[in-house]
């Protein structure tokens, strides 16, 4: 595709339930980054990942936010029992490597907890 | 553990130049100066970004001290398009981006 593709664009889910959240990469970027910004607030660095390996998973909040990664390319955001806490809007980003400073952005998946 | 210090905002007029400054004192040999803008509602964008030398592109130039513990985005002509929160960053080798607070532009008609 042309850009960074994010889906759901949006989602509303109950407290308690499983979500996830899917990202397409810019095809043969081999980096890619998830993030995720609360209202009003800066990003928040998630965890990272190179090809299918994830050298950073610092920034994950919590044992209920895993992330994986197949094929080098599709990565899927998994957040389990939703909590208030975790509305935001989630980023994904790609490039074509890690030191690469052009590092493309999709649109975001607002996730509202209700 | 922030890396870099920018204002939290500066204000400009249109079809002013506009220079947003940086500080990055404990920057190493391998660190990269990345700036991303975010405009509002919107996801961020690649601005610019570089090592050593002074570097243009068609958005912007970034000016790099030659001690490299500061640098300075220059936006030539702000246009009201330019506001946005614009985050310096560093990064190397198999570091992520990570954001901070960034800059918060206001353009002025």
């Amino acid at each position: 595709g042309a850009g960074v593709s994010q889906s759901p664009s949006n989602k509303v889910t109950e407290k308690g339930k499983d979500v996830e959240l899917r990202c397409d990469p810019i095809s043969g970027h081999t980096a890619l980054y998830w993030y995720r910004q609360s209202l009003g607030q800066g990003l928040e660095f998630l965890i990272y990942f190179q090809g299918n390996s994830a050298p950073d998973k610092s920034g994950l909040p919590s044992d209920r936010f895993s992330a994986e990664r197949t094929g080098g390319s599709v990565s899927t955001l998994t957040i389990q029992r939703t909590q208030q806490e975790d509305s935001a809007v989630y980023l994904c980003a790609s490039s074509i490597s890690p030191d690469r400073g052009d590092a493309f952005f999709g649109q975001g998946t607002r996730l509202t907890v209700v | 553990d922030a890396k870099t210090t920018q204002p939290n905002s500066m204000e400009s007029n249109e079809e002013e130049p506009v220079h947003l400054p940086c500080n990055h004192s404990t920057i190493s040999g391998t660190d990269y100066i990345h700036w991303y803008r975010q405009l509002p509602s919107q996801g961020p964008e690649y601005v610019i970004h570089g090592l050593t030398s002074n570097v243009n592109n068609r958005m912007a130039s970034l000016a790099i001290a030659e001690d490299r513990k500061s640098s300075t985005l220059i936006l030539h002509r702000a246009t009201l398009r330019d506001a946005a929160v614009y985050y310096c960053i560093l990064s190397s080798g198999n570091t992520p981006l990570v954001f901070g607070k960034g800059t918060r532009l206001s353009v002025i008609a």
